[in-house]
């Protein structure tokens, strides 16, 4: 069975630019969870999406927004970045019933 | 306020020194406490899930434990490849709060 799967896996951007990540679950898994990690701060969630709805949200700036389409496949968006958005951005999977969750390789996201 | 402590920081072993982790929680609503292997670069790795209290799980080296308030993985005879941020989590409805790992290394 393929994991969980991150596009790109690396990304440049300079302050004020948006970017888009995408992930795509492990087949079967309806939920999938963003989250950012950061040597300060550790991982922390972002959001995460089931059927198509976001069903919890992390304490991230409205510049931070996500989307789910109907093969359960995520992208997450960041508007006008700013330098402290260089983190790796982490999508993890599960079926939606509490279960433990499986993460992809991640986004490395440099902002200059 | 939702909180998840491990201990120590890093920690540095020999090849076949045997030592514990500690993870210390204090959340409300916990429907489960999971252990995560992380290489640099890499996205975590799911190692295990504990749900209740007396709970024990294991796989090779590594040993988790649960009690009430805390956690512990246990590694038994460490080898060079066991070196990793092990990170613990705690589920709250349906994300994840993460401690801020303990970064092992063994060395030969």
């Amino acid at each position: 069975k393929a994991g969980v799967t991150q596009t790109p896996r690396y990304l440049i951007k300079t302050r004020g630019q948006q970017v888009t990540l995408s992930c795509s679950p492990i087949s079967g898994h309806r939920s999938v969870s963003w989250y950012q990690q950061t040597p300060g701060q550790g991982l922390q969630f972002l959001f995460e999406y089931f059927s198509e709805t976001q069903r919890n949200k992390g304490n991230f700036p409205g510049r931070f927004s996500g989307r789910q389409f109907s093969n359960s496949r995520s992208e997450m968006n960041v508007s006008t970045l700013e330098l402290g958005d260089s983190a790796l951005y982490l999508c993890a999977s599960n079926t939606g019933g509490g279960t433990e969750q499986f993460f992809g390789p991640g986004t490395r996201l440099t902002v200059l | 306020e939702d909180q998840v402590t491990q201990s120590p920081e890093a920690l540095r072993l020999q090849e076949g020194e045997s030592s514990s982790l500690n993870c210390s929680y204090t959340v409300s609503g916990l429907r489960g406490l999971f252990w995560y292997r992380q290489d640099p670069g890499k996205g975590p790795e799911f190692l295990f899930t504990l749900y209740s209290a007396g709970e024990e799980k294991e796989k090779e080296r590594l040993k988790a434990t649960l009690t009430k308030k805390e956690s512990f993985l246990h590694i038994t005879a460490p080898k060079p490849e066991d070196s990793a941020t092990y990170l613990c989590a705690v589920q709250k409805t349906d994300k994840l709060i993460f401690g801020t790992g303990t970064r092992l290394q063994v060395f030969p």
